[in-house]
């Protein structure tokens, strides 16, 4: 069935740095993809989403890039700041009957050392 | 309130025991929705409302777990004879009509069958 997966587990950065967030998905017929930040003890929380019609969108320092061809999602993040630890997941959505139903991916640890 | 609002934070049951789980959605958000997230794991998707059209129940892992929505508002998921399995964090979300990407998440109910 489909499925949305993430290449690395975990991810460690230095404060300052650019942090990159992979995901692969399998479901073709995807037209939403989005990006959540859960921390500790806290449900997920909105960062950006793309549509399947885009390749790029940027929201504050942060950017989502699109590769419909080999299925991937990315989440980049310009300056990280310790406040950006956090567990992040893609999750996509297929519209059409999938409308509302999201799929998520296993979720990539960010640690950000100061 | 501000946000979404589920109750209890916390939950401990005796298996076989029946609970029930609460979700105060953000007023005015007519779309609701109950995921449920394993330890370390991604979030999994249960059951979707959305105004008053039939819910999409294709989440829900088998018939001792219902949800209903009174008034369009107030959400309770209902989970009967409860087994080991089914301890997890169970969110909640909701969204403006047509912007189920943009789902605001409570904080979850942690359940815990002993």
């Amino acid at each position: 069935g489909e499925s949305v997966g993430l290449h690395l587990p975990t991810l460690s950065v230095q404060e300052g740095d650019n942090s990159i967030i992979n995901c692969a998905y399998s479901n073709s017929a995807s037209d939403y993809f989005i990006w959540y930040k859960q921390e500790s003890g806290k449900g997920p929380q909105f960062i950006i989403d793309i549509r399947s019609n885009m390749d790029k969108r940027q929201g504050q320092r942060v950017t989502v890039l699109l590769n419909k061809t080999v299925k991937h999602l990315s989440l980049q993040i310009a300056a990280t700041q310790p406040g950006d630890s956090a567990v992040y997941f893609c999750a996509e959505n297929a519209g059409g009957t999938s409308y509302g139903k999201l799929t998520f991916g296993q979720g990539t640890i960010l640690t950000v050392h100061p | 309130g501000a946000g979404v609002s589920q109750s209890p934070s916390n939950k401990v049951t005796e298996k076989g025991k029946d609970v029930e789980l609460r979700c105060d959605p953000i007023s005015g958000h007519t779309a609701l929705y109950w995921y449920r997230q394993s330890l370390g794991q991604g979030l999994e998707f249960l059951i979707y409302f959305q105004g008053n059209s039939a819910p999409d129940k294709s989440g829900l892992p088998s018939d001792r777990f219902s949800a209903e929505r009174t008034g369009g508002s107030v959400s309770t998921l209902t989970i009967q004879r409860t087994q080991q399995e089914d301890s997890a964090v169970y969110l909640c979300a909701s969204s403006r009509q047509g912007a189920f990407t943009e789902a605001f998440f409570g904080q979850g109910t942690r359940l815990t069958v002993v």
